[in-house]
C-alpha cells in the first residue's frame, strides 16, 4: 500500500472549512484513498473514500487531484467536536490482500472557539 | 442503529491471566478484525477473520487466540504469553476484501483498554 504524509497538526476556527491536505505520491492506480478520524479514547471513525472522482457525503467531501498524488480532506463547517486525529490511508488490493489498514501518524486537528 | 459492540470498556488483568475482550457487531458483516493500539501509534493488526469458522494470523498474534463461531461474534483472547499486554485493542468489521469489494471501509467499535495490575 502506498505511504501518505500529512501534516502533524492543524488548527481551525470554529465555523470555518477545515482542510486537510494529504500527499499519496507512489499512489497506484487501482488504490483507494480513505479518511479516517479517531477522538481520544475511542475507536476510528471512517469519514469518506474516494478513487479519483471528488466525492462529499453528510460528513465531509474529499477533493482528489487529477495525477491522484494528493488530496484533501473538506470539513465545511468545523465544529468543536471536530477535533480529533484525521488519518489518511490509501489501499490496494497488492500485498495485504486480507484488508488490513495502515494508519500513520494523522493529523491532529484542534477546533478553537 | 447497526454497529459494533465491545466489551469491555476498560479491563484488568493479573499476572499469569487470561482474558477475552467481546466483539459483536450486527451490520451483517462477514470479515472482522483485531487491532491493538499503543500510545501515540497507529494500529497494528493482530487477528483477521473473512468468514465463520475461518480466522487468520495478522503481524502481531503471538499470545492471542481468537474464535469465530457465529458471525456476529468475534472475541479475542489476551493470554499469559503476551507479555505486553497493555494496549487499547480495537474491533473492526467490513464487507470482506474481494475482487469487487475491496473499497469497503471498516467499521470500528469504541475499544477496550487493557492494564495490568
Amino acid at each position: 500500500d502506498a505511504k501518505t504524509t500529512q501534516p502533524t497538526s492543524m488548527d481551525c476556527a470554529e465555523g470555518r472549512a477545515a482542510n486537510l491536505p494529504c500527499n499519496h505520491s507512489t499512489i497506484s492506480g487501482n488504490e483507494y484513498v480513505y479518511w479516517y478520524r479517531q477522538i481520544h479514547s475511542q475507536g476510528p471513525q471512517y469519514i469518506i473514500h474516494g478513487l479519483k472522482n471528488n466525492e462529499t457525503n453528510e460528513m465531509a467531501s474529499l477533493i482528489i487531484t487529477e495525477d491522484r498524488k494528493s488530496s484533501t480532506l473538506i470539513l465545511p463547517h468545523a465544529t468543536l467536536r471536530d477535533t480529533a486525529v484525521y488519518y489518511c490511508i490509501v489501499r490496494g488490493p497488492g500485498g495485504t490482500s486480507y484488508g488490513k489498514l495502515t494508519f500513520g501518524q494523522g493529523t491532529i486537528l484542534t477546533v478553537h472557539p | 442503529d447497526g454497529g459494533i459492540t465491545q466489551s469491555p470498556k476498560y479491563l484488568f488483568r493479573k499476572e499469569g491471566q487470561n482474558v477475552t475482550l467481546s466483539c459483536e457487531q450486527n451490520l451483517n458483516h462477514d470479515a472482522m478484525y483485531w487491532y491493538r493500539q499503543d500510545p501515540g501509534q497507529g494500529l497494528r493488526l493482530i487477528y483477521y477473520s473473512q468468514i465463520v469458522n475461518d480466522f487468520q494470523k495478522g503481524d502481531i498474534a503471538e499470545g492471542y487466540s481468537v474464535s469465530r463461531e457465529k458471525k456476529e461474534s468475534f472475541p479475542l483472547t489476551v493470554t499469559s504469553a503476551q507479555k505486553n499486554p497493555t494496549a487499547f485493542y480495537l474491533c473492526a468489521s467490513s464487507i470482506p476484501p474481494g475482487a469487487r469489494s475491496r473499497n469497503q471501509p471498516q467499521h470500528f467499535g469504541d475499544g477496550t483498554r487493557l492494564s495490568i495490575l
